[in-house]
């Protein structure tokens, strides 16, 4: 099983410029979600998912859109790039159904810088 | 909703040292404690957890302790070793279970 997979890596963007990172579980998983990781602020949920066509809004969502197709895919959107966006972003996902009392497995990250 | 202090937010060690964790909570309600461990350019990676019906529990040289009447629970790691150098996170759900809040983190350095 590769786990929890992310792409791109690494991605520069400009101010304004919108763009998807990906995200996909092989693990059969009902639960992702997605974070993003700033210095000293440790991991912030953006938006997560219990099931396939099930979103929701976690702490910091402005900004971003997501939607859930399959179980295997959780992608993310950056509508309109800002500065304040820079940061490293992480998929997880989770046996868990509807209550999050299980291990998140994390995929490697996406490290995106907008100027 | 849920709020997650750690402390402290680092914590620099010999190596053999045993270093102590700590993470409060608001919610009296949530029943999970997950730790995560976190290397240099690395992803987050479950290292233990607890559930409300336990007060301790170890795995080798780590152990969580859970005192929920205070609202709080801690990571103990015993014997440390250069290769525990790394960032810890604590993690509570919040208020309806559907979302995990993260601590700020405890980067921990341990010297040889």
């Amino acid at each position: 099983n590769a786990g929890v997979t992310q792409t791109p890596k690494f991605q520069v963007l400009k101010t304004g410029q919108s763009m998807t990172l990906q995200c996909a579980q092989d693990m059969n998983h009902e639960y992702m979600s997605w974070y993003r990781q700033d210095p000293g602020m440790g991991l912030r949920l953006i938006h997560y998912s219990v099931g396939a066509g099930i979103t929701d809004q976690g702490e910091v969502p402005n900004g971003y859109n997501v939607s859930r197709s399959t179980t295997e895919d959780f992608p993310l959107r950056l509508l309109s790039a800002a500065p304040s966006q820079t940061s490293v972003y992480f998929c997880a996902s989770s046996a868990s159904g509807g209550v999050i009392q299980e291990t998140q497995y994390f995929g490697p990250g996406t490290r995106l810088l907008v100027l | 909703g849920e709020n997650v202090e750690q402390h402290p937010s680092t914590l620099s060690v010999q190596e053999g040292d045993s270093a102590v964790i700590k993470c409060t909570y608001s919610d009296s309600a949530s029943n999970y404690f997950p730790w995560y461990k976190q290397e240099l350019g690395k992803r987050p990676q479950l290292i233990i957890d607890i559930r409300s019906n336990v007060g301790e529990k170890k795995d080798q040289r780590i152990a969580v302790t859970l005192n929920k009447t205070a609202k709080h629970f801690s990571l103990h790691i015993t014997e440390t070793q250069p290769e525990d150098s790394a960032v810890y996170f604590c993690a509570a759900p919040n208020t309806g279970f559907q979302k995990l809040v993260f601590g700020t983190g405890t980067r921990l350095l341990v010297s040889p």
